[in-house]
């Protein structure tokens, strides 16, 4: 079975400098990798997506991630954190296969506070 | 990507009524799913809506208590029965698009029982 782990619960940056989201899948085939990210009372919006080809996957809001298959990796990144980055993301791996059942299982999320 | 319209956005309900959450979706999708996230927490996939057929609930969720209905490839609804406090959540649907670009979701139904 599928599962992300998520080892930071809460992690808080100053405005400004650079951040990285630890994410660790366990997955029996291709792993299709997935960034969300949740603000306060709001839905799921999609950061970035991994499914093949260059590993380094650029994203929305200036956000990027790397998967290494030998780490079984996806951590994400920001070079410089703006204030409205300040909600919880969360880390998810999914079956594009065709064989699998297209269920994407959740990591439990990394809140991010951002001090100004 | 495809666009989801669920509905309502939030509601309060009395003990032991039931609510029907709808998911409208501006194209024709794969799959549908609906999900819920209890307060702080992550989420956790309820059941795949199939269409035409009984949709498939994973362990821990029955029909009974989250009837689910898929009439065509666009639309689908999930009642939340004989509801209690512990089923203040907020709930989500996701479609994966016909163009397997990954999983979109909708802005979600926040709940609250009293």
């Amino acid at each position: 079975a599928q599962s992300v782990t998520q080892p930071d619960i809460h992690i808080t940056v100053s405005e400004g400098a650079s951040l990285e989201l630890r994410c660790n899948y366990s997955y029996g085939a291709t792993p299709y990798l997935f960034w969300y990210v949740q603000s306060p009372g709001q839905g799921l919006q999609l950061l970035l997506k991994y499914f093949s080809g260059d590993t380094l996957v650029q994203g929305i809001k200036g956000f990027e991630a790397e998967f290494k298959r030998s780490q079984s990796s996806f951590n994400l990144r920001k070079p410089s954190v703006h204030w409205s980055d300040a909600a919880e993301y969360f880390c998810a791996v999914g079956d594009f296969s065709g064989a699998g059942s297209y269920q994407l299982t959740f990591g439990k999320g990394t809140k991010l506070s951002v001090i100004p | 990507s495809a666009v989801i319209s669920q509905k309502p956005s939030r509601d309060i309900c009395q003990r032991g009524t039931s609510l029907t959450i709808q998911c409208q979706v501006d194209s024709q999708v794969t799959m549908m799913f609906w999900y819920r996230q209890q307060p702080g927490q992550s989420l956790t996939l309820i059941a795949t809506a199939n269409q035409g057929s009984e949709a498939t609930y994973e362990s821990g969720f029955v029909i009974d208590k989250f009837p689910i209905s898929r009439p065509n490839l666009t639309f689908s609804t999930l009642t939340v029965s004989n509801l209690s406090p512990e089923d203040s959540s907020i709930y989500l649907c996701s479609v994966v698009p016909r163009s397997n670009s990954g999983y979109t979701f909708g802005s979600g139904t926040r709940l609250t029982v009293v």
